[in-house]
């Protein structure tokens, strides 16, 4: 098993740019998640999909931020226009979707707006 | 790796030594609780959990005690090693909730000393 795999692991760009980060959760969860970790705010859950369908969006911080999950092999999550305030490390963690099935994380993409 | 604050509570013990991680909780409707380790650079990795039905669950050097009563939970490491310095956070689910419900705690770094 490989685990979750993000994609890239370290991504610097100018304000304004359009960033892409990507995850593919382990084969046969069907659940998948992208947090968010800084310093001051902690884990925070931006989106989770249950069978591909995004369920729950409300962690999304604006309208700048989306995410799709064509599949249930891989999922992206775009920021566009980025900002310096989002600069943080982006997880993406999946599960079998039941209540006592744990998440496993992804090793993140730390992002650096500039 | 971006994954703790600078004012994290810290543990600091020496290699062999016992560990005791603390953590309280607050949603007394909490009935699933789990452990993650997060080392330097890398994802939250699963430890251990416990579900509100027991008190106590023992895995390998490792023990979670739940204390209801008090909405305590403690996570032991028995003859710690180097290699568990890390960032330690509990997390909770509540009795209605899924995983997309999982609240972290702020962590605690455990510094392993030689």
């Amino acid at each position: 098993d490989a685990g979750v795999i993000q994609s890239p692991r370290h991504e610097v760009t100018e304000m304004g740019q359009e960033v892409t980060l990507r995850c593919k959760p382990i084969s046969g969860h069907n659940s998948l998640f992208w947090y968010r970790q800084t310093m001051m705010r902690g884990l925070e859950l931006l989106i989770y999909f249950n069978n591909n369908v995004p369920i729950d969006d409300s962690g999304m911080p604006e309208d700048r931020f989306s995410a799709k999950m064509p599949n249930a092999s891989f999922s992206t999550l775009k920021i566009q226009p980025s900002e310096p305030r989002d600069s943080a490390v982006y997880f993406c963690a999946s599960t079998l979707g039941v209540r006592s099935s744990p998440l496993h994380f992804g090793n993140g993409t730390r992002l650096t707006v500039t | 790796g971006e994954s703790v604050g600078l004012h994290l509570p810290t543990l600091s013990v020496q290699e062999g030594d016992n560990s005791i991680i603390n953590c309280a909780y607050s949603n007394s409707a909490s009935d699933y609780f789990i452990w993650y380790k997060q080392e330097s650079g890398k994802g939250p990795q699963f430890i251990i959990d416990i579900r509100s039905n027991m008190d106590k669950r023992q895995g390998q050097r490792v023990t979670v005690l739940l204390n209801k009563t008090v909405k305590h939970l403690s996570l032991q490491i028995a003859a710690t090693q180097p290699g568990d310095s890390a960032v330690y956070f509990c997390a909770e689910i509540p009795f209605t909730g899924t995983a997309s419900k999982l609240t972290f705690g702020t962590g605690t770094r455990l510094q392993v000393t030689l």
